[in-house]
């Protein structure tokens, strides 16, 4: 039972790169979600999905684009990378209103 | 706006002690709240949920209150083991069908054996 996936476990980027974080789960479970933990602070809200083709945004989403083709998947893209998007980034996933299922998380640092 | 705190931020017990979490949010309108935990590297898992109309939700060895007109919810812990070390944060839903949760900044708890 792999619950939530997320790829990769680290990255280091450049200034002005681009990446996407990649994010699974096999739970069928119609929400997903973007977070991201800044030492010291509670996760923040970059986007969220509550099924296939319908995104919204959270409390951070500026630099960041989603999209969810399937259930499944909601890659994270980073477009034109920026030193303050160093975090730590999870995805999540629910069944509204129940608990939410969370994925060990993708470290990255740009500089 | 909502605002979630929990204190102290790190604490340390010996083995066996009951102990008790604290969790406080700005805003007593709340739909519901959960406690999570979180290892050294790895993601959140999820303890208990209560909903805002319930007063408390137990699991094991842990129990959660929860008081909406005071703004305070407690995670308790009887008989503390090793194993319970991590970070412990709580997170509270403002609405039905508000996506967003409200973080604490998590109490790093570690239990001496």
């Amino acid at each position: 039972n792999a619950g939530v996936t997320q790829t990769p476990k680290f990255r280091i980027l450049k200034i002005g790169q681009s990446m996407t974080l990649q994010c699974t789960q096999d739970m069928n479970h119609n929400y997903m979600y973007w977070y991201r933990q800044d030492p010291g602070m509670g996760l923040k809200l970059i986007y969220y999905s509550v099924g296939a083709g319908i995104t919204d945004k959270g409390e951070v989403p500026n630099g960041y684009n989603v999209s969810r083709s399937t259930t499944e998947d909601f890659p994270l893209r980073l477009e034109l990378a920026a030193p303050s998007q160093t975090s730590v980034y999870f995805c999540a996933s629910s069944i509204q209103i129940t608990p939410l299922h969370f994925g060990n998380g993708t470290r990255l640092t740009v500089t | 706006k909502q605002e979630v705190t929990q204190i102290p931020a790190a604490l340390s017990v010996p083995e066996g002690e009951n102990l008790v979490l604290n969790c406080s949010f700005t805003d007593s309108a709340i739909y519901n709240l959960q406690w999570f935990r979180q290892d050294p590297g790895k993601g959140l898992t999820s303890l208990l949920l209560i909903q805002s109309s319930q007063r408390e939700q137990t699991s094991g060895r842990l129990n959660a209150s929860l008081d909406k007109s005071s703004g305070r919810s407690t995670l308790y812990i009887a008989a503390s083991q090793p194993g319970d070390s991590a970070t412990y944060l709580c997170a509270v839903r403002q609405d039905f069908g508000n996506e967003k949760l409200t973080f604490g900044t998590g109490t790093r708890l570690t239990i001496i054996p």
